[in-house]
C-alpha cells in the first residue's frame, strides 16, 4: 500500500459526459502528479500540483482540468469525453525536495462507451 | 518524441537466472532515473533508482546500471522470482523546475519455473 488513495476504481461514462476523479496523496507529501496511460502505453505525464499551485504541465488537453484543494487532495476534472479517453488514470505523490520517488496510486480506470 | 525508450515489450527467464531489463533514453539532462514494477490492476510500485552521477546502484535482487555515455541503463535482477513477473517501466526525472517523470512504455517479465 502506497498510501496514496484514487476513486472511484472504476467509471463508465458515455461521450460528451464529464467525471471527476479524486485523489489524496500520501501524509506529508505536498506535490501531487497526475499520469494517464492508455492500452499498452506508458504512462504519460499530465499535471503537477505542488501544495496548491499549478507546478508544471505536460499533454494535458484543454478539456481536462485539476485542482489541489487546501487539505492537498486533488481532483481531475473530464469533459466532453471521446471514445480515446478511455485510460488508466494514475495519481502520485512526493514529497518535493527531498527525493525523486513518486508514490502511486491504484488508478481509475476510465471507460468511454 | 520518445525520450525514454524500452525497446523490448516482453522477456521470459527461467527462475533463478538473471533478468536483464534495458532502457535508452535521449535526453542528457535527466537527473535521476527510475524503475517501477507494476502489476495488473495495481498502480506502480517504485523499486530503485539511480542518480546521474552514478554508474551502478544495489538494492537487495536488484542492480541498475547506467551508461551514460551510451544513454543506456538497464536493470538486473538476481535471481529472478515467479513474484517478479509484472510489466517494469523505467522512468527519467528532468529537474528543471519540475520533477515530473518521463516513463518507458515497460516491459513485461514472465518468470518461469
Amino acid at each position: 500500500d502506497s498510501g496514496v488513495t484514487q476513486t472511484p476504481k472504476h467509471l463508465i461514462t458515455a461521450t460528451g459526459q464529464r467525471v471527476t476523479l479524486r485523489c489524496s496523496p500520501r501524509s506529508g507529501d505536498l506535490s501531487v502528479y497526475w499520469y494517464q496511460q492508455s492500452l499498452d502505453q506508458g504512462l504519460q505525464f499530465l499535471i503537477q500540483y505542488y501544495n496548491g499551485e499549478e507546478r508544471a504541465k505536460g499533454n494535458i488537453l484543454e478539456r481536462f482540468s485539476a485542482q489541489q484543494f487546501p487539505d492537498l487532495h486533488s481532483e481531475l476534472n473530464l469533459s466532453s469525453l471521446e471514445l480515446g479517453d478511455s485510460a488508466l488514470y494514475f495519481c502520485a505523490s512526493s514529497v518535493v525536495g527531498q527525493g525523486h520517488e513518486q508514490f502511486f496510486g491504484p488508478g481509475t480506470r476510465l471507460t468511454v462507451l | 518524441d520518445q525520450q525514454v525508450k524500452q525497446n523490448s515489450p516482453s522477456l521470459s527467464v527461467q527462475e533463478g537466472r538473471i533478468s536483464i531489463l534495458n532502457c535508452d533514453y535521449t535526453n542528457s539532462m535527466f537527473d535521476y532515473f527510475l524503475w517501477y514494477k507494476k502489476y495488473p490492476a495495481e498502480g506502480p510500485t517504485f523499486l530503485i533508482s539511480i542518480s546521474s552521477i552514478k554508474d551502478k546502484n544495489e538494492d537487495g535482487r536488484f542492480t541498475v546500471f547506467l551508461n551514460k555515455s551510451a544513454k543506456h541503463l538497464s536493470l538486473h535482477i538476481v535471481p529472478s522470482q515467479p513474484g517478479d513477473s509484472a510489466v517494469y517501466f523505467c522512468a527519467a526525472r528532468s529537474f528543471a523546475g519540475t520533477d515530473k517523470l518521463i516513463f518507458g512504455t515497460g516491459t513485461r517479465l514472465q518468470v518461469f519455473p
